[in-house]
């Protein structure tokens, strides 16, 4: 199974604040890096896919680059709204696998 | 706009079987993969497997020997039976669409079930 590691898991930030998260793969997956966002009681919501292509709908402060085995996810000007946990996926190969999280926080 | 609901019991005692139903409105179910995820109460995500409308499968290897996903086209939904269930196995279950073509990703997805498994 391909490993998904996240960088770091807890952050926190203040409303304005640039925000970089990380994901490094166990073995290179190209581009098949995903990217999603979860608030409590909710479901996970797409924000970008391919590594670097953004999601319908997503506003542009959300941005995501890399290839091979690392890959970042940057908010540009952290909105209240964007206080979630996000992950990473791969769809790289079976069996897909998810980062462990990273937990965005008001500071 | 793809719509998912998941339904089915929200109990189930150790040993059985747990069965959810993920019913798909606003497309065909004939146009995609679609998959089963879950999370357990306060962890990450982990992916279940997913199936083709023609019935073609991909399971977690993690669960393989006691999961299975099938589809019913004319009801526009797919299934999940997990067997011999343990407390392990309490999470929020999510049905998802997967794409039809590389890149996959979930875009759609429900808006999840919690089962318990308790006796």
């Amino acid at each position: 199974d391909i490993q998904m590691t996240q960088s770091p898991s807890s952050l926190s930030a203040s409303v304005g604040d640039r925000v970089t998260i990380t994901c490094r793969a166990s073995q290179s997956i190209s581009s098949y890096l995903n990217w999603y966002q979860q608030k409590p009681g909710k479901a996970p919501k797409l924000l970008i896919y391919a590594a670097s292509t953004l999601q319908s709908g997503v506003p542009s402060r959300f941005s995501g680059s890399g290839s091979g085995t690392d890959f970042t996810l940057t908010i540009s000007t952290l909105q209240p709204e964007d206080f979630a946990t996000y992950y990473c996926q791969q769809t790289y190969s079976t069996p897909y696998t998810f980062g462990q999280g990273t937990k965005l926080e008001i500071k | 706009q793809v719509q998912l609901q998941e339904s089915g019991p929200g109990l189930v005692k150790p040993s059985e079987t747990l069965s959810l139903t993920c019913s798909v409105s606003g497309g065909s179910i004939s146009s995609y993969y679609w998959s089963w995820i879950r999370q357990p109460p306060g962890k990450g995500l982990e992916w279940i497997g997913y199936i083709h409308y023609t019935g073609s499968t991909n399971y977690n290897p993690s669960l393989k020997s006691r999961v299975s996903i099938s589809v019913d086209t004319s009801k526009n939904q797919f299934s999940l039976k997990l067997n011999s269930v343990t407390a392990a196995d309490t999470a929020v279950y999510y049905c998802a669409s997967l794409g039809s073509a590389y890149p996959y990703y979930f875009d759609y997805w429900g808006q999840g079930t919690l089962v318990t498994v308790s006796s």
